[in-house]
């Protein structure tokens, strides 16, 4: 099975602060990378397919890259709605498998 | 819109059984891979299951193989999990979510419904 490691596993941030989150595949998955955000109570919203493609609706200041085994997701300029907990996902074989998310707070 | 609606949460005793459904509309379901992921309280997520747009390819995770059932009725526009020998480890909110295809892509997890609550407890 293919491991997903996110990191960092929490961390807080000011508004308008620049984040990078990681995520980290025990072997290559090319670029068949998703992430997710999850704000508390509500359900997981894609961001970003294919590593780095935009998903329509989705505000410019997310931005993902990577292929192989490591990825980053990006937020130019955090705003109070981005913190939520963001998840990656591979598929680019079974059993698919979920980063252990990570946690951003507000600072 | 594309909606998923999920359905058959519940509490049920360790080694019990549950069905779950989920009902789809504003897409042509039986085009589309569907999928289970679910999340346990606090935790974060989990894929489950798969499912072709025909039902002739399924996966699942370890964990519930052998003891989970993906299936759908394309007819129907339903897609159900049967869980049997039920562990306290399978709580969780089980969600289920259509993946999109486009432009040779694989679009996972695309939309999702709103979750039912799987609590297996004594």
């Amino acid at each position: 099975d293919i491991q997903m490691t996110q990191s960092p596993s929490a961390m807080s941030a000011f508004v308008g602060d620049r984040v990078t989150i990681t995520c980290r595949a025990s072997r290559d998955i090319r670029n068949y990378l998703t992430w997710f955000q999850q704000r508390p109570g509500k359900v997981p919203r894609r961001l970003i397919y294919g590593a780095s493609g935009l998903e329509s609706g989705v505000p410019s200041r997310f931005s993902g890259s990577g292929s192989g085994t490591e990825f980053t997701l990006t937020i130019s300029s955090l705003q109070p709605e981005d913190f939520a907990t963001y998840y990656c996902l591979q598929h680019d074989s079974y059993p698919l498998t979920f980063g252990g998310g990570t946690k951003l707070e507000i600072k | 819109e594309v909606q998923l609606v999920e359905s058959g949460g519940g509490l049920v005793q360790p080694g019990g059984s549950l069905r779950l459904s989920c009902a789809a509309s504003g897409f042509t379901f039986s085009s589309y891979w569907m999928g289970w992921v679910r999340q346990a309280p606090g935790k974060g997520l989990e894929w489950v299951a798969n499912i072709k747009e025909d039902g002739s390819e399924i996966h699942y995770v370890d964990s519930v193989e052998g003891r989970f059932t993906i299936s759908r009725d394309n007819a129907e526009n339903s897609l159900y999990l049967q869980m049997n020998s039920l562990r306290v480890e399978d709580t969780a909110e089980y969600y289920c979510a259509m993946i999109g295809y486009n432009s040779g892509w694989y679009h996972f997890f695309q939309y999702w419904g709103q979750g039912t609550l799987v609590t297996v407890s004594s």
